[in-house]
């Protein structure tokens, strides 16, 4: 299962946008990036998804590297409410398993 | 509400106990998941039904026991459990399970065994 690098936390300013990293060397031509998060005493949440082009929802964007080795997770206005951790995952195309990573854990400031 | 619902939120059992975890949806999906999250660590996927039918069994002891009886309906029957077991159960459910469709996750039952 290839594997996913991220920060173990990081601090934003509330009404600023949060550029999360996430790193994929390993990744092959079948594996989709997805984000999801979990806030507080909650389940998991899907973010977005994307395979090769940059992707936007209500929620965030995608931002691909050319070459596929790394995303970004973009907020483009952090809230307390998207205070989280936010996990990067690699998903091979016909499979079924989501191999969750230990994420990043957002803090956002007041 | 996310549309997938666990019972009980909170369950504490003693090591000679017999429970059952519940989860339940209503979005039309036809694959099931457990998972399992320990303190620090990240999500460890337990099983996986697609239409109905195990298709992955992680390598997790028979102490915990799934049981599909249709695509609407998820169990994790448990007995003689260990404290290390303790933990936040997650289900989760896609449309299907060999496509990129998100899951959708419950808000988990946490047990503590005592």
């Amino acid at each position: 299962d290839a594997k996913t690098t991220q920060p173990n936390s990081m601090e934003s300013n509330e009404e600023e946008p949060v550029h999360l990293p996430c790193n994929h060397s390993t990744i092959s031509g079948t594996d989709y990036i997805h984000w999801y998060r979990q806030l507080p005493s909650q389940g998991p949440e899907y973010v977005i998804h994307g395979l090769t082009s940059n992707v936007n929802n209500r929620m965030a964007s995608l931002a691909i590297a050319e070459d596929r080795k790394s995303s970004t997770l973009i907020l483009h206005r952090a809230t307390l409410r998207d205070a989280a951790v936010y996990y990067c995952i690699l998903k091979t195309s016909g499979t079924y398993k989501y191999i969750f990573g230990t994420g990043t854990r957002l803090k956002v400031l007041a | 509400e996310t549309g997938v619902t666990q019972t009980p939120r909170h369950l504490v059992m003693g090591m000679t106990n017999k429970k059952s975890l519940k989860c339940e949806q209503h979005l039309g999906h036809n694959a099931m998941y457990w998972y399992k999250q320990s303190a620090k660590k990240p999500l460890e996927l337990m099983f996986v039904y697609s239409l109905e039918e195990r298709v992955e069994n992680n390598s997790v002891p028979s102490r915990f026991s799934p049981e599909c009886p249709n695509s609407s309906h998820l169990f994790l029957h448990l007995h003689t459990l260990q404290p290390e077991d303790s933990a936040l159960y997650l289900c989760a459910s896609s449309p299907l399970a060999f496509s990129n469709s998100p899951l959708h996750f419950g808000n988990g039952t946490r047990l503590t065994v005592t």
